[in-house]
């Protein structure tokens, strides 16, 4: 496909399950970006990915969110002992080369990943 | 400083209305705005970007006016649509370092046919 993909698109758990939830970025995009978006609010940055490594995690919100890049395209978030606070929306997004030409610092955005914790 | 604030928090214009979002921020390293828009159950789509060194920027119907001394950035929707009826963010980020974009909180907007 040509844009972002993520699965699943609904994720219902109990809580205190672990989780994790898969990004497919835009094919050649070497930024992948996790974000979190609670109801009514604008999203919120988790970490960001250069390649294959966390380039910049200072949104996760404590030890219990993990995520991964081993390929430098494929990324999963992986959430432990979920907790119902952690119900929101998970977006995905790739850019191309962020900190070149403004075209190219554009963050596309997947879908999401509703996340539900009961 | 991380802060992008958005206004208003809803919207609602008469089909072929002019739409008006204000955001403001505080961190002058930012440099560049993005605006995307929403639709429930999407993910959100880029409509239009701005850096600081040019005051205005039109694509189409929407436009983004900024104000560097302010701080401030707005979207202007002419000639509304129904269709255009979606929830907008303002976004900032640097163009350096980490490129994480600080979102606005949106801006529900409703087209009136």
């Amino acid at each position: 496909g040509a844009g972002v993909s993520q699965t699943p698109s609904n994720k219902v758990t109990e809580k205190g399950k672990y989780v994790e939830l898969r990004c497919d970025p835009i094919s050649g995009h070497t930024a992948l970006y996790w974000y979190r978006q609670s109801l009514g609010q604008g999203p919120e940055f988790l970490i960001y990915f250069q390649g294959t490594g966390a380039a910049d995690d200072s949104g996760l919100p404590n030890d219990r969110f993990f995520a991964v890049r081993p390929e430098g395209s494929v990324s999963t978030l992986k959430i432990q002992r979920t907790e119902r606070g952690d119900s929101a929306v998970y977006l995905c997004a790739s850019s191309l080369n962020p900190g070149g030409i403004m075209s190219t610092d554009t963050q596309y955005f997947g879908p999401g990943t509703r996340l539900t914790v009961l | 400083q991380q802060q992008v604030k958005q206004s208003p928090q809803s919207l609602i214009v008469q089909k072929g209305g002019i739409s008006i979002i204000n955001c403001a921020y505080e961190n002058t390293a930012f440099d560049y705005f993005p605006w995307y828009q929403q639709f429930p159950g999407k993910g959100p789509a880029l409509l239009i970007a701005i850096r600081p060194d040019v005051s205005e920027k039109k694509e189409g119907r929407f436009t983004i006016s900024f104000n560097k001394s302010a701080k401030q950035f707005s979207l202007h929707i002419m000639d509304s649509q129904p269709g255009d009826s979606a929830t907008y963010f303002c976004a900032a980020s640097k163009t350096s370092g980490t490129y994480k974009y600080i979102f606005g909180t949106g801006t529900r907007l409703k087209v009136l046919a």
